[in-house]
């Protein structure tokens, strides 16, 4: 089975700090993706990458930065968290074109 | 860009019953759209997908269809069990090659015994 495991399922921080979610994927995939998930809004996604060192701006990138430094490894960065980024954070694997996104767990992120 | 709307957004049905959630896309040039099922607690996961030079397709309970000049699609569950009940997600994708994705705001069902 394809495995992709995020590094926290529940993540409290207060305003200001900076904050590191982890994603990593079993398979050796090009393809990342990180979505935020919020009630009655969808998956929206932030950013994307399709190889190392290699990053795409999503639909809504404002807040955000990401590092891929490995290709098993995609990390979103939130470098001053602010109370509107509390959300439901899910990291996404994708294979080739028109093949499925395996999706983690998630993690919750609130920020005070 | 796309915009893929979804609805309704919950939907209650009774166990056995077909349960139909639609959604629609603003972006002809949309050429891939899944479905994914997320429930409680867990990522989503895709449960079926159509191209578009495809009108429709069936896999078990589950079957999609597709209308590219009205630009809507739709998910069809037949025979609906109480482990259906999830939230559902549309996709329609927004590249050449069916990688990256708009998704829709979900709908809630809920199959009751």
């Amino acid at each position: 089975d394809v495995k992709v495991t995020q590094s926290s399922r529940y993540l409290v921080k207060r305003t200001g700090e900076k904050v590191f979610l982890e994603c990593v994927q079993d398979m050796d995939h090009e393809n990342m993706f990180w979505y935020r998930q919020d009630p009655g809004l969808g998956l929206r996604l932030i950013y994307f990458s399709y190889d190392v060192k290699m990053k795409e701006k999503g639909d809504i990138p404002e807040g955000y930065s990401v590092s891929r430094e490995k290709k098993e490894r995609f990390s979103l960065i939130l470098e001053s968290a602010s109370t509107n980024q509390t959300s439901m954070y899910l990291c996404a694997w994708g294979g080739s074109s028109y093949n499925e996104q395996f999706f983690g767990p998630g993690t919750r992120l609130t920020v005070l | 860009g796309e915009n893929v709307e979804q609805h309704p957004s919950t939907l209650s049905v009774q166990e056995g019953d077909s349960a139909v959630i639609k959604c629609t896309y603003s972006d002809s040039a949309s050429n891939y759209f899944p479905w994914y099922k997320q429930e409680l607690g867990k990522g989503p996961q895709l449960i079926i997908d159509i191209r578009s030079n495809v009108g429709e397709k069936k896999d078990q309970r589950i079957a999609v269809t597709l209308n590219k000049t009205a630009k809507h699609f739709s998910l069809h569950i037949t025979e609906t069990q109480p482990e259906d009940s999830a939230v559902y997600f549309c996709a329609a994708s927004i590249d050449n090659y069916g990688q990256n994705f708009v998704f829709g705001p979900g709908t809630r069902l809920s199959v009751l015994p």
